[in-house]
């Protein structure tokens, strides 16, 4: 079935830390697998993708991990920044439903 | 220069009322979408429609009718608002019908009293 979650609810870091936050999830058939991110007050804001044939892929101080063994993603953010404090959303677009399934979410925040 | 634009932002009604949120994007995309977000933040799609045809509708009450008078404009109306209708409603609009990068408005926060 569709499904998402997150291992944390929460995660506090320090600043200039860096931060993993993970992610399950079940359906094998997904294409892409997103991680978002959600400010507050405003809506989800595409962070990276990384396609099922991958493990890693990196942007700016983001690195996403696929294991497609366990279904298991992962998000680091290298340096954690304050502007970092959100809620972070891992999603999955399965193939051919043309739709993203998100999971719970994730709230990073950051203490100085 | 607001990519993804909703109106209202705040949307506070009563039970039985009939209310519409309105949504535009100005990116030139064919595929729009609505999510809602409720209380825990958990994210679940309603409707997508692509170039003004509806594609996906998610076993969403038909209190709830989308309207897409054009490629750029995806409006949501509700009708006989229930208690549990309260969440905050985004608009989003992607490039590919797939829907992998979405840009999403702002949010409505709709309270049903």
């Amino acid at each position: 079935g569709e499904s998402v979650g997150l291992h944390l609810p929460t995660l506090s870091v320090q600043e200039g830390d860096n931060s993993i936050i993970n992610c399950a999830y079940s359906n094998s058939a997904s294409d892409y697998f997103i991680w978002y991110k959600q400010e507050s007050g405003k809506g989800p804001q595409f962070i990276i993708d990384i396609r099922s044939n991958m493990d890693k892929r990196q942007g700016q101080r983001v690195t996403v991990l696929l294991n497609k063994t366990v279904k298991h993603l992962s998000l680091q953010i290298a340096a954690t920044q304050p502007g970092d404090s959100a809620v972070y959303f891992c999603a999955e677009n399965v193939q051919g439903a043309q739709k993203l399934v998100f999971g719970q979410g994730t709230r990073l925040t950051i203490n100085p | 220069d607001t990519a993804v634009s909703q109106t209202p932002k705040y949307l506070v009604t009563q039970m039985g009322n009939d209310k519409s949120i309105k949504c535009e994007q100005n990116l030139g995309h064919d595929t729009m979408y609505w999510y809602k977000q409720d209380s825990k933040k958990f994210l679940k799609i309603m409707f997508s429609y692509n170039n003004k045809e509806l594609i996906i509708n998610e076993t969403v009450p038909n209190r709830f009718s989308p309207k897409s008078p054009d490629k750029a404009h995806l409006n949501l109306h509700i009708n006989s608002l229930e208690l549990g209708d309260s969440a905050v409603y985004f608009c989003a609009s992607s490039q590919e019908e797939s829907g992998r990068e979405l840009f999403f408005g702002s949010g409505t926060q709709l309270s049903v009293l």
